[in-house]
């Protein structure tokens, strides 16, 4: 089986921009989870998506928004960058209490 | 406020060593304890406990719950250049916000 997959792998931006993240969940994982994960914050939960319905949510701005299409695919957008958005994004899927990570986004604005 | 806390933050031992780490939490609706190892890119799965007392064991790998304590302990012996990487400890709730509640992770260097 294929595992998680994100793109783009990497991306330079710059602040005011917007972002749009995409994860593809392994084959039969309805559950995809995102997390932003920087040095000083370490792995913070974002949102978590189920059957196309938001499912969770952390303590993260309004900038930061997603969804989940009908084959389980998700996208992660963030508006307004700021530098402090600078991270890496991972995503993860899973179907029952294991999430399993994919390769994750490196997002730099400057 | 739900927290866990990883200890040390950063840990050099010589390859052959025997290592043990440690993760405590404060977390309500606890369902489950898990470890990853995070190298280069994501974190890879490791073990979950959710049982009290029963250990998990991987090959050089194993790791306990003590839900009394509220802490769990990663150990690994014969350590190898190759398990170098940072070991992040997250708990799962069984219900809230947040699903998922990591700890900073703790460094782990193997030196030849």
């Amino acid at each position: 089986k294929a595992g998680v997959t994100q793109t783009p792998r990497y991306l330079i931006k710059t602040r005011g921009q917007q972002v749009t993240l995409s994860c593809s969940p392994i084959s039969g994982h309805r559950s995809v989870s995102w997390y932003q994960q920087t040095p000083g914050q370490g792995l913070q939960f974002l949102f978590e998506y189920f059957s196309e319905t938001q499912r969770n949510k952390g303590n993260f701005p309004g900038r930061f928004s997603g969804r989940q299409f009908s084959n389980s695919r998700s996208e992660m957008n963030v508006s307004t960058l700021e530098l402090g958005d600078s991270a890496l994004y991972l995503c993860a899927s899973s179907v029952t209490e294991t999430q399993y990570f994919g390769p994750g986004t490196r997002l730099l604005v400057l | 406020e739900d927290k866990v806390v990883q200890s040390p933050l950063s840990l050099v031992v010589h390859e052959g060593d025997t290592v043990t780490l440690n993760c405590s939490y404060e977390v309500t609706n606890f369902r489950s304890l898990l470890w990853y190892k995070q190298e280069k890119k994501a974190p890879t799965f490791l073990f979950m406990l959710t049982s009290s007392g029963i250990e998990k064991k991987s090959g050089r790998l194993s790791s306990i719950l003590d839900k009394k304590e509220l802490s769990s302990i990663l150990n690994i012996t014969a350590t190898q250049t190759g398990d170098s990487a940072i070991y992040l400890c997250a708990v799962e709730r069984i219900q809230g916000a947040q699903k998922l509640v990591f700890g900073q992770g703790t460094r782990l260097t193997i030196n030849p």
